[in-house]
């Protein structure tokens, strides 16, 4: 079976700063990783996905995210945040045989202050 | 495009009850999976149905049931119902079973007393 860490339950930062939000996890076989986002009272919303390819991957809205397969790692980070980044963030793994299943991690709270 | 929806969106049940929530996938979509989100914590996977048959079942209970209808909309099931199921459920659909993104519901509070 897998299992997902976020190593940081909570990460507070200033508007404009950079920040990285850390998940590693463990799995023996090939991998599907993703990072999602959930506001206040939503549903978890896609943010970005590795699949299979280039191990850097971005969002439409200034997120990236490298797969680092050595590390067992799938960070996410973004240049500059913004006040409307405030939000839960959650990393799902998904394991290729397993059909739909994901296991997320705890999630992490980015907090964005002025 | 309507997003996936789920009904109702708050509900306050007893101990010992029973509950049954609901989930219209996007159109297009035959894949559905409901997970359960406890205050504080990711979701955990409860099923996932594809073409109407259960094709995954994460660690839950028997209490916890469900089912998808030929229009491809799901009812999750749970009887004799507990504190601690007390969660948000979240419906999800995609477009196959595979690795096709999840697309997610705002889903249904569920409160148990």
């Amino acid at each position: 079976a897998q299992s997902v860490t976020q190593l940081d339950s909570q990460v507070p930062v200033f508007e404009e700063a950079p920040v990285e939000l850390r998940c590693n996890y463990s799995s023996s076989v090939s991998v599907y990783l993703f990072w999602y986002v959930q506001y206040p009272n939503q549903g978890l919303q896609l943010l970005l996905k590795y699949l299979s390819g280039s191990t850097l991957v971005e969002s439409i809205n200034g997120f990236e995210a490298e797969f680092n397969k050595s590390q067992t790692s799938f960070h996410l980070r973004k240049p500059s945040v913004h006040i409307s980044d405030t939000a839960e963030y959650f990393c799902a793994v998904g394991r290729s045989n397993s059909g739909y299943a994901l296991n997320f991690g705890k999630g992490t709270s980015l907090l964005v202050t002025p | 495009d309507a997003g996936v929806t789920q009904s109702p969106t708050h509900l306050i049940k007893t101990r010992g009850q029973h509950v049954t929530l609901r989930c219209s996938p996007i159109s297009g979509h035959k894949s559905v999976s409901w997970y359960q989100q406890v205050l504080g914590q990711g979701p955990q996977f409860i099923f996932q149905y594809y073409e109407k048959e259960e094709r995954g079942r994460g660690n839950f209970p028997d209490r916890f049931s469900a089912r998808q209808f030929p229009n491809y909309s799901s009812e999750l099931n749970v009887n004799a119902l507990l504190l601690g199921d007390s969660a948000l459920y979240l419906c999800a659909s995609s477009s196959d079973r595979g690795n096709s993104p999840l697309h997610f519901g705002n889903g249904t509070r569920l409160t148990v007393t």
